[in-house]
């Protein structure tokens, strides 16, 4: 298969502690972004990634989340001191290469997070 | 700030019926994605639509771009069960790589 796949699918928690979450975008897109829905809502972007580069983050993107993409391939998204309002679906998603007529965005699975 | 709405955010409907999901956006943009999403899964791809006028059919959906009135609508041909599910709208707002979607629409389709 080669779709975006995340891992883990689900992750229960407790408050306090930290998670990380991996994304493994489509080989070959160098875009990769990260978003957050919760119930009955729309996706909300989080941040994005062109290649090894962070170009964009949300203000929703508080100085607990932290993200990664250190060779262009795989992200982790991090969040420290988990809170309940965190538990939400975090989904990934990526686009082909910059430049192109549009940003089509194809997104994983998601993982659920449930913070106790 | 770019806003997006749809309407209605419930639709329940009979087999059969033909129905449409409109999709309000607040600033010029000229590519508009719709996606599907089924209870506990991910986003599936279903249209983009990149110009003023862009019209694309696939099976009982078409969707089209009023990119002037800033509105694209997703029509529903004679549903069935099986198109039951929620419909986003996603707007690039150019300038930024992030899509900013709707809140959805859940389409409920009844026997």
């Amino acid at each position: 298969d080669t779709g975006v796949s995340q891992d883990p699918r689900h992750k229960i928690t407790k408050r306090g502690q930290n998670v990380t979450f991996r994304c493994d975008p489509i080989s070959e897109h160098n875009r990769l972004y990260w978003y957050r829905q919760t119930l009955g809502q729309g996706p909300e972007f989080l941040t994005y990634f062109q290649n090894e580069a962070q170009l964009e983050k949300s203000r929703l993107l508080s100085d607990r989340f932290s993200a990664e993409r250190p060779k262009g391939s795989f992200s982790t998204l991090e969040i420290q001191r988990t809170e309940q309002g965190d538990s939400a679906m975090y989904l990934c998603a990526s686009s082909p290469l910059a430049g192109g007529l549009y940003n089509e965005q194809f997104f994983g699975p998601g993982t659920r997070l449930t913070v106790l | 700030e770019l806003k997006v709405e749809q309407n209605p955010l419930f639709l329940s409907m009979q087999e059969g019926k033909n129905y449409t999901i409109y999709c309000n956006y607040s600033t010029t943009s000229d590519r508009l994605y719709w996606y599907r999403q089924d209870p506990g899964k991910s986003l599936e791809s279903l249209f983009v639509l990149l110009s003023n006028g862009a019209v694309k059919q696939e099976g009982r959906l078409m969707a089209s771009l009023d990119t002037k009135a800033r509105l694209s609508t997703l029509h529903i041909t004679a549903a069935v069960h099986d198109l039951s599910a929620t419909y986003f709208c996603a707007v690039d707002p150019g300038g930024s790589e992030k899509l900013v979607f709707g809140k959805g629409t859940k389409l409920t389709v009844n026997p």
